[in-house]
């Protein structure tokens, strides 16, 4: 079965560490991969994206994920975290060509940042 | 530019009684329209899923429909509501390239 794979459930970080959250997902076809939020109270919103070209995608607020293709991963990432990029991180993966569009989530992962 | 509405926002309703929350879209015109629940640790998962009116489909059995009785407008039901139906529950929109989220409704079925 299709499925997406987020291995980090919890992260606790100082700011201006280093993050990466790992995503691995099983689809044997072409992919559309993406990264969600979910700061404290708010909606679920897009971070980055990826379709084609570059590998390497950047996102708001400094985030930036990179495809890997041989190794089914898109990992997000960011050089140094902030107290407000404390949320909940979703990947999220669909088929092309999928006629209703839909999406596979991973389980989330929540991120802490302590100031 | 477009949104996306959905009510109420909390809900508490005992079990086995009836479940109807709504969802809106404004601004864009015949969109894909989805229900997720979200879990704590399990993310998100797909209920149902539209890409037109009176077109509906299922993902996961369960004691929930939906319906589409207009372009924008998704409803989530049920007639007898479980205990475990309890949950964060999001509505989404689509375009050609990304999912956009309304911002939830939490049920708590006592």
């Amino acid at each position: 079965a299709q499925s997406v794979s987020q291995h980090n459930h919890h992260v606790i970080l100082s700011e201006a560490a280093s993050l990466e959250l790992g995503c691995n997902y099983s689809y044997g076809g072409t992919v559309n991969l993406f990264w969600y939020v979910q700061y404290p109270g708010q909606h679920l919103q897009l971070l980055l994206k990826y379709f084609s070209g570059d590998p390497l995608v950047k996102g708001i607020k400094g985030f930036e994920a990179e495809f890997i293709k041989s190794k089914f991963s898109f990992n997000l990432r960011k050089p140094s975290v902030q107290w407000s990029d404390t949320a909940e991180y979703f990947c999220a993966v669909n088929l092309v060509h999928n006629a209703g569009n839909m999406l596979t989530f991973g389980g989330g992962t929540r991120l802490m940042v302590k100031p | 530019s477009q949104t996306i509405h959905q009510w109420p926002a909390t809900l508490v309703q005992p079990v086995g009684s009836p479940l109807s929350l709504e969802c809106t879209v404004e601004g864009t015109s015949n969109p894909n329209l989805y229900w997720y629940r979200q879990a704590a640790g399990r993310g998100l998962q797909l209920l149902f899923y539209s890409v037109g009116i009176g077109q509906i489909s299922s993902e996961v059995p369960q004691n929930l429909s939906a319906s589409r009785p207009q372009d924008r407008q998704f409803i989530l039901s049920s007639k007898k509501l479980l205990l475990s139906d309890s949950g964060f529950y999001l509505c989404a929109w689509s375009d050609r390239y990304e999912q956009y989220f309304g911002p939830g409704t939490r049920l708590t079925v006592t």
